[in-house]
Order: C-alpha cells, then sequence, then structure tokens
C-alpha cells in the first residue's frame, strides 16, 4: 500500500499570500488529521476530518481552515500568511478516529514565510 | 490541564548502551499510549502502542515500553542503541478528555556517541 502523500513538500511564500497545501491518506483510510510542527512549540494539532466532517480542531486562528473530500484527500489553507506560520506541516491518516487508532503519517510539507 | 511530558529534551548515549526515554501524563484513566519517532527531514512513525492488556509492548527497532498506571508513565527501552537509532522520539496520548486528539509530548531529542 502506498503511504501518506503530501504535496508539495516545500513552499517559499510572502507574508500575507495564501497557502494550500494537500494530503493524500493511505487507500481506506478516512480520517485525516494536520499538525503544525515548529522548533518553539513542537507538534500542535490543527485539526482532524472523519468523513468529510471535521472531528476535532485545535487552537488556531481561522486563518487556518481544511477540508476533506469524498475520496478522503484532505486540503489545509492558511490565509493571510505571517511569518510565525513558517513550519513543517503534517498531515497523518487513520482507519479510525485519531487518537484512538494508529496515525500514519506523510513527509510533511515545509513552509517558508518572508 | 491535561498534559504530555517528556522531561528530557536531549539524550546522549553511546553506541550499544541501553536506553530509556521517559514519557509522564497527566489524567485520571488509562489513555491510549503511542512513542513515535521522527528522523532529521522525515515524518513521523509509529514505534510503538499501548492500548490495553499486557502493559509491557514490544515495538518495532528492538524498541519496547512499560505503562506503569501508578506512575503515569510509559517509557521508552531499548537494550542496546545503534547509530541509526539517533532522531527525535515523541510520546503521545489519546483519550476520551480530548475526544481522542492526540496530546504530545515536547520530545527528546537522541544522540549517539561512537
Amino acid at each position: 500500500k502506498a503511504g501518506v502523500t503530501q504535496t508539495p513538500r516545500y513552499l517559499i511564500k510572502t507574508r500575507g499570500q495564501q497557502v494550500t497545501l494537500s494530503c493524500s491518506p493511505i487507500s481506506g483510510h478516512r480520517s485525516v488529521s494536520w499538525y503544525q510542527q515548529t522548533p518553539g512549540q513542537g507538534l500542535q494539532f490543527l485539526f482532524e476530518y472523519f468523513s468529510e466532517t471535521q472531528r476535532n480542531k485545535g487552537n488556531f486562528p481561522g486563518r487556518f481552515s481544511g477540508r476533506q473530500f469524498s475520496n478522503s484527500r484532505s486540503e489545509m489553507n492558511v490565509s493571510t500568511l505571517e511569518l510565525g506560520d513558517s513550519a513543517l506541516y503534517l498531515c497523518a491518516s487513520s482507519l479510525g478516529q485519531g487518537g484512538a487508532d494508529t496515525q500514519y503519517f506523510g513527509p510533511g510539507t515545509r513552509l517558508t514565510v518572508l | 490541564a491535561q498534559s504530555v511530558t517528556q522531561p528530557d529534551i536531549h539524550i546522549t548515549v553511546s553506541e550499544g548502551a541501553s536506553l530509556e526515554l521517559r514519557c509522564n501524563y497527566s489524567y485520571g484513566a488509562t489513555p491510549y499510549l503511542f512513542w513515535y519517532v521522527q528522523s532529521p527531514g522525515q515524518g513521523l512513525q509509529l514505534l510503538l502502542k499501548y492500548f490495553s492488556g499486557d502493559t509491557l509492548v514490544q515495538g518495532i527497532k528492538g524498541f519496547e515500553a512499560e505503562f506503569k498506571r501508578s506512575q503515569s508513565s510509559f517509557n521508552l527501552r531499548k537494550p542496546s542503541v545503534h547509530w541509526s537509532d539517533a532522531a527525535e522520539y515523541f510520546c503521545a496520548v489519546g483519550a476520551l478528555f480530548s475526544n481522542y486528539q492526540l496530546i504530545w509530548g515536547a520530545g527528546t531529542k537522541l544522540i549517539i556517541k561512537p
């Protein structure tokens, strides 16, 4: 089975722009979770989608949004980028709800905001 | 607030020596417990997990972890480390209080001395 894929792998944007990141889960997995990883804050949970519905949401501003499609692929959008949004964004998929099941992680998208 | 603590930010171990990475959580009931490893520039890989049953859990790459309810701990161990074990290790907890959203420790960076 193919693993979790994330595109693009690297992205450079400037402040004020918006960005969309994509995640394709393992075939058959219905849950997709997104995380932000930075050296200072560690792994921070953004949100989880299960069968196209947002199940959990972390403590991030409304500039961060996501969605999940019927084929379980997920996208994450960040609008009005700030310098502090520079981070590694990780996507993870699982069969059942994340946190109660094993999550499989993609390689991440490295976002740099200039 | 519920939390996961990995008290050691860095640990340096000689190749061939034994390893123990500590993880403590604050939560009244037994949660789901995970250890993940992240190599530089990579996503996270599951080492092992505890849901219920035998409190000594075997994982991949020769790792094991022991759940101790009385100490609210889930420490990771390996009898003999290899240079390839150099990475960052994360403990995570999923429980009903967080709607099974994973709560992550800050991570422990393992450095191997030749």
